[in-house]
């Protein structure tokens, strides 16, 4: 069974703070990482979708790299701000349509 | 714009009962894929399909069928409902090659089974 561990589980920031999280992966048969931002009471929506070593992506204040050799993506959001708090999802997909989500990370921006 | 459209939002089955959650978009998106959301657990994937007449099991497929006679709808039928499968059940959808863009999901169908 793959394992996509996601860290840490919760984050409370103040607004204004930049912050980050993690996302492990196997580092083999690898394909694509996703990254989902999924806010209460509504349905998880795509960030991105990432297939390159060393890859970085980024949409407004959120950005996100990719190590497939180590098998690791981190999450950035700068100067976080109340409309930020979600829970932030990432997904492994190894070659087939079937992907594999972590737990999450639960994220709160205190104003 | 519709998107992914779930129904129905809520519904309580008794144990043993069948049921079929209905999954339709309108974006003409090939991959379409069945999730269940369960406390403390990941979005875990049941069955998935790459197109018309091709469905897949994914993770947890047990106690699941599914069928994609067309483009548009990709029904989840609970034969025999039990207890277990109380959660809440999202379909998402989206267009090849893959990977994409990441997938558009459902607002969500919360399942009960008493």
């Amino acid at each position: 069974i793959l394992n996509v561990e996601q860290s840490p589980q919760s984050l409370h920031v103040q607004e204004g703070d930049s912050t980050n999280f993690t996302c492990s992966f196997p580092s083999s048969n690898f394909y694509a990482l996703h990254w989902y931002r999924w806010e209460t009471a509504k349905s998880p929506e795509a960030l991105f979708v990432m297939t390159l070593n060393g890859d970085e992506k980024k949409k407004g204040r959120i950005s996100a790299t990719l190590n497939t050799k180590e098998g690791y993506s981190y999450l950035y959001i700068k100067g976080s701000q109340p409309e930020d708090s979600a829970t932030y999802l990432c997904a492994f997909q190894g070659g087939s349509e079937k992907l594999v989500f972590g737990k999450g990370t639960k994220l709160t921006v205190n104003p | 714009n519709a998107g992914v459209t779930q129904t129905p939002k809520f519904q309580v089955l008794k144990t043993g009962q069948s049921m079929t959650l209905q999954c339709a978009q309108d974006m003409n998106h090939e991959y379409m894929s069945w999730y269940r959301q369960d406390p403390g657990m990941g979005l875990r994937l049941i069955h998935y399909s790459v197109g018309a007449g091709i469905t897949d099991q994914g993770e947890v497929p047990n106690g699941y069928n599914v069928s994609r006679s067309t483009t548009e709808d990709f029904p989840l039928r609970l034969l025999s409902a039990a207890p277990s499968q109380t959660s809440v059940y999202f379909c998402a959808s989206r267009s090849p090659p893959s990977p994409g863009d990441g997938y558009t999901f459902g607002s969500g169908t919360r399942l009960t089974v008493v």
